[in-house]
């Protein structure tokens, strides 16, 4: 049973251009949270996907967009790269059910971005 | 607004000893309650959650965290740390009704041999 995959583990942009980073849930899943983790700092939750629509958005500014693709996979998109956009980003996936677990979440290993 | 705060940078214990990791959190309504690991250039591991029911709770690893309302605490136990405990350590906490975690900013426990 697979669990989330991220993609690419890596990446360096420069300041300006744009980035989409990928994610499979883990099987069986229907919800998909990402999440940013700067370095020496707890994540920082940016936006979740149910249904293939944004569910719950935290306080990011619209550079950060994303979308959610019929198997459940989902992107994340930063456009207009800054120094301080430069973390680990971590995709999570859920149930969203009514069931006792519905609210664990299990994480990628993240995709590290580096902006120069 | 719900905030997660652990006070610890670091802890640091000896292998066989007793660990405690401490979180404090603040939520409207019922918490629900969560720990997870982080080993280097990985991402995070579920270890353990309090939903309801019992105060003390028994997660993967030999690890628990007891639940106090009045105190609004986590905290993370080990009876006897091992070397291979060593890694960063983040209580998380979602208010009831709502599906997205708020972190604290992490604890690196270091377990000397």
């Amino acid at each position: 049973d697979a669990g989330v995959t991220q993609s690419p583990t890596h990446l360096i942009k420069t300041r300006g251009q744009q980035v989409t980073l990928r994610c499979s849930p883990k099987s069986g899943h229907d919800t998909v949270s990402w999440y940013q983790q700067a370095l020496g700092q707890g994540p920082q939750f940016i936006f979740q996907y149910y249904e293939e629509e944004e569910r719950q958005r935290g306080n990011f500014p619209d550079r950060f967009s994303g979308h959610q693709f019929p198997n459940y996979s989902s992107e994340l998109n930063v456009n207009a790269l800054l120094l301080g956009d430069s973390a680990l980003y971590l995709c999570a996936s859920s149930l969203a059910s009514l069931a006792g677990n519905k609210n664990i979440q299990y994480f990628g290993a993240g995709t590290r971005l580096s902006v120069l | 607004a719900q905030s997660v705060a652990q006070p610890e940078d670091q802890v640091n214990v000896a292998e066989g000893n007793p660990l405690t990791v401490k979180c404090t959190y603040s939520v409207s309504g019922n918490p629900y309650l969560f720990w997870y690991v982080q080993y280097p250039n990985r991402g995070l591991q579920f270890l353990l959650k309090y939903i309801t029911g019992d105060n003390l709770v028994k997660g993967s690893y030999g690890f628990e965290a007891e639940f106090n309302k009045s105190q609004t605490s986590f905290h993370l136990k080990k009876p006897s740390a091992l070397v291979s405990d060593s890694a960063l350590y983040f209580c998380a906490v979602i208010a009831s009704g709502y599906s997205t975690l708020t972190f604290g900013k992490g604890t690196m426990l270091l377990v000397s041999p």
